[in-house]
């Protein structure tokens, strides 16, 4: 089982619909959760963070955290073709030192 | 600085050849990444600072692979005697403190030919 785990799309979604994204963990310790928005050829710039559970939202986006199904999302409300990307899932995994796992990325299509 | 800056943004290295890559982080960030990516994939762990101490480098793939971060804020990344499988984007990341959300460079695209 990877760490990290992601559907790795692509994910087709017409203009104005809301899309979700979903990663699970595999570490029960982990504390911080982040996605990460990835445009082909270009490096990957921070979408959320989250810490606790339940849901955070800002702007068009929300991340969800269930811990105890070790389950995180990102819902993309009112989706524009801009979005299309692929987004990451980040997990902390602090046994043994600090790092941060990533997963290998869903890549959202958002159709015009 | 106000971003992440890492140098060169492309390299292409015969293999054989020894290459270095800089990564200069954001003032004050305590923490420092490098990941690998390869086309298609999340960016893979190699190894992390937290000022000049290297806590964690159980992602570098081969004794090939080697990174310091002497004074706590330039990093760099050499690799020996490159090989066609170490061709990849090489990312780096810096954080104010553990636990802190990353913030990335732009990476340094590395071809081995």
């Amino acid at each position: 089982q990877k760490e990290v785990e992601q559907n790795s799309g692509p994910l087709s979604v017409p203009e104005g619909a809301i899309a979700s994204l979903n990663c699970t963990y595999s570490d029960r310790v982990s504390q911080s959760f982040f996605w990460y928005r990835q445009y082909s050829g270009k490096s990957p710039e921070l979408i959320m963070s989250i810490y606790s559970n339940g849901d955070k939202e800002d702007g068009r986006f929300t991340a969800q955290l269930n811990k105890a199904s070790q389950y995180v999302s990102l819902l993309i409300r009112d989706s524009q073709p801009s979005d299309s990307a692929t987004y990451l899932c980040a997990v902390d995994r602090s046994s043994g030192t600090y790092k941060y796992i990533f997963g290998t990325g869903t890549r959202l299509k958002v159709l015009a | 600085g106000a971003g992440v800056s890492q140098s060169p943004r492309y390299k292409v290295a015969k293999r054989g050849q020894d290459v270095a890559l800089r990564c200069d982080p954001i003032s004050g960030h305590v923490s420092l990444f490098w990941y690998q990516q390869a086309l298609g994939q999340g960016p893979e762990f190699l190894t992390y600072f937290q000022n000049e101490a290297q806590l964690d480098k159980s992602g570098l793939p081969s004794d090939r692979f080697f990174a310091e971060r002497p004074e706590g804020s330039v990093s760099t990344l050499k690799i020996q005697r490159t090989q066609q499988e170490d061709s990849a984007v090489y990312l780096c990341a810096s954080s104010l403190a553990p636990n802190s959300p990353l913030h990335f460079g732009n990476g340094t695209r590395l071809t081995v030919t």
